[in-house]
């Protein structure tokens, strides 16, 4: 079974550039999850689909950041522009069941990791 | 509001030994709390999965005990290896948002 694939890995721009990340989940997998985890911390959940409808969008910065899952599979976040503190690595993740469920098991990508200079 | 605090922040030991990692919640309401593993520069893989009623739950040297009256989780790895260096994340799970800890980093030391 193929894993959460994302892309690109590393990214390296100015600050006030804008960037877009791009994921695929697991085929199947309903829940699609945005995290940006900063160095030496856990992940910090950005926005969450269920299909191409936004569950979550709570901790967002919606005057920079967006994203979206048009058709209910691929999704995209964008940074615009981007500042010193978004350095981080934005890791994507999905799961088969919806985040009510109790056991839903989530699968990370391998993250994309942003430095902005 | 939801918290997850992890210790230690970071720990040595050598291949070989055991080690225990701690977890203390304050997440309400409680749905079940997970332990992942995070390899450097890879995303968290999921070990365990623990619902209210589970105690204690194994995967291979991994074995995840909790205590819901007193909201403490424990991971235990036991007889080390090399590949176990990584950072281990308590997140518990409330009625539909997840609480992240900030992890223990572990190195496992020939």
């Amino acid at each position: 079974e193929a894993g959460v694939a994302q892309s690109p890995r590393y990214k390296i721009i100015e600050k006030r550039q804008s960037v877009a990340f791009w994921c695929n989940p697991i085929s199947g997998h309903a829940t699609l999850y945005w995290y940006q985890q900063i160095l030496g911390q856990g992940p910090k959940l950005l926005i969450q689909f269920q299909n191409n409808g936004v569950v979550d969008d709570s901790q967002l910065p919606k005057d920079r950041f967006s994203a979206e899952r048009l058709k209910g599979v691929d999704s995209t976040l964008k940074i615009q522009p981007a500042k010193l503190e978004d350095s981080a690595v934005y890791l994507c993740a999905s799961s088969l069941v919806g985040p009510g469920e109790a056991k839903n098991i989530q699968y990370f990508g391998a993250g994309t990791r942003l430095s902005v200079l | 509001k939801n918290q997850v605090e992890q210790s230690p922040q970071s720990l040595i030991i050598l291949e070989g030994k055991n080690c225990t990692l701690q977890c203390n919640y304050t997440v309400s309401p409680f749905s079940n709390l997970r332990w992942y593993k995070q390899d450097t520069g890879r995303g968290p893989v999921s070990l365990t999965i623990m619902t209210f009623s589970e105690n204690t739950k194994s995967n291979g040297r991994y074995t995840a005990t909790l205590d819901a009256d007193t909201k403490q989780s424990s991971l235990h790895i036991t007889a080390s290896q090399l590949s176990d260096s990584a950072s281990y994340i308590c997140v518990v799970k409330g009625y539909s948002t997840l609480t992240f800890g900030k992890g223990t980093m572990l190195l496992v030391s020939p």
